[in-house]
C-alpha cells in the first residue's frame, strides 16, 4: 500500500519567518511528487517534482525531491499571513495502463501570525 | 478557466438513506476522481475513472459506488448512510496521463446524522 507522511502536521510561525514542510513516502511505481496547498476551498497545485537534486521555485516557494532517500521538503522564506493554510504532499504512481493515482499525505496545517 | 462543479455545498443526510453526490467538468477531461478528506486523516482517493463508464477503486471503497455514464459527469452514489461517512467530498478531474494537475471542485461538506 503506497503511504505519504507528512511533518509537522501543524506550525505556527510569526510573519518573516521561513519554514520548511516535510514529506516521506513509500510508493510502488513512483512517477512524481506533487505539493499542493489548500486555503479555504479546494486545493491548489504548487509543484510538480519528478527528478532528485532540482529546485523548484516560485517566488518564495521552493521545493526539492531526494528519490534515494524518499522525502520532498517545501520551504516557505520570509512567511506572510496569506501563506497560512494546509499544504498537502501527494505521490503520482502508476496504476496500471497509462493511467495514474495521487496518493496524498494528512498535510501540514500552517498558521502565520502577525 | 476550467470549472469542476459539485452538485451541493451542504447536505444533511440521514443513517440509511441513499445519497448521490454529482460532480461535472467542463473541460472535457478523460479523467475524474472522488476523495473525502477528514480532519487528521488527509485526503484519500475513494474511486476513480479514466473513461465513461469505467471505474477504478480507489483506497478506501467500501460503502461507496460510482457512476459514469457521460464524460463530463462523475457521480458518486452512498447505498445507505452511515454516521462514519459525514466528510467533506471533494471531486476532481485531470487529462490522461496528467494525474498530478488535479481540477477540485468546492467540495461537498456531507453530515450523516
Amino acid at each position: 500500500e503506497d503511504k505519504v507522511v507528512q511533518s509537522p502536521l501543524s506550525l505556527v510561525v510569526h510573519e518573516g519567518d521561513t519554514v520548511t514542510l516535510n514529506c516521506s513516502y513509500e510508493v510502488t511505481n513512483f512517477r512524481s511528487l506533487l505539493w499542493y496547498k489548500q486555503e479555504k476551498k479546494a486545493p491548489t497545485f504548487l509543484f510538480m517534482l519528478t527528478s532528485s537534486g532540482i529546485e523548484k521555485k516560485s517566488g518564495r516557494l521552493s521545493s526539492i525531491l531526494d528519490k534515494k532517500e524518499l522525502f520532498s521538503i517545501l520551504n516557505i522564506t520570509a512567511t506572510q499571513t496569506g501563506d497560512s493554510a494546509i499544504y498537502l504532499c501527494a505521490v503520482e504512481a502508476w496504476s496500471g495502463g497509462s493511467n495514474y493515482k495521487l496518493t496524498f499525505g494528512k498535510g501540514t496545517l500552517l498558521t502565520v501570525n502577525p | 478557466d476550467v470549472k469542476v462543479t459539485q452538485s451541493s455545498r451542504y447536505l444533511v443526510k440521514r443513517t440509511g438513506e441513499k445519497v448521490f453526490l454529482e460532480c461535472v467538468q467542463d473541460m472535457d477531461h478523460e479523467n475524474m476522481f472522488w476523495y473525502r478528506q477528514d480532519p487528521g486523516l488527509g485526503l484519500r482517493l475513494i474511486y476513480f475513472s479514466y473513461d465513461v463508464k469505467m471505474k477504478e477503486k480507489g483506497d478506501i471503497p467500501e460503502g461507496y459506488s460510482v457512476s459514469r455514464e457521460k464524460k463530463e459527469r462523475f457521480s458518486l452514489i452512498l447505498e445507505s448512510a452511515s454516521t462514519n461517512q459525514t466528510s467533506m467530498y471533494l471531486c476532481a478531474s485531470s487529462w490522461t496521463g496528467v494525474s498530478y494537475e488535479q481540477y477540485f471542485g468546492p467540495g461537498t461538506r456531507l453530515t450523516v446524522t
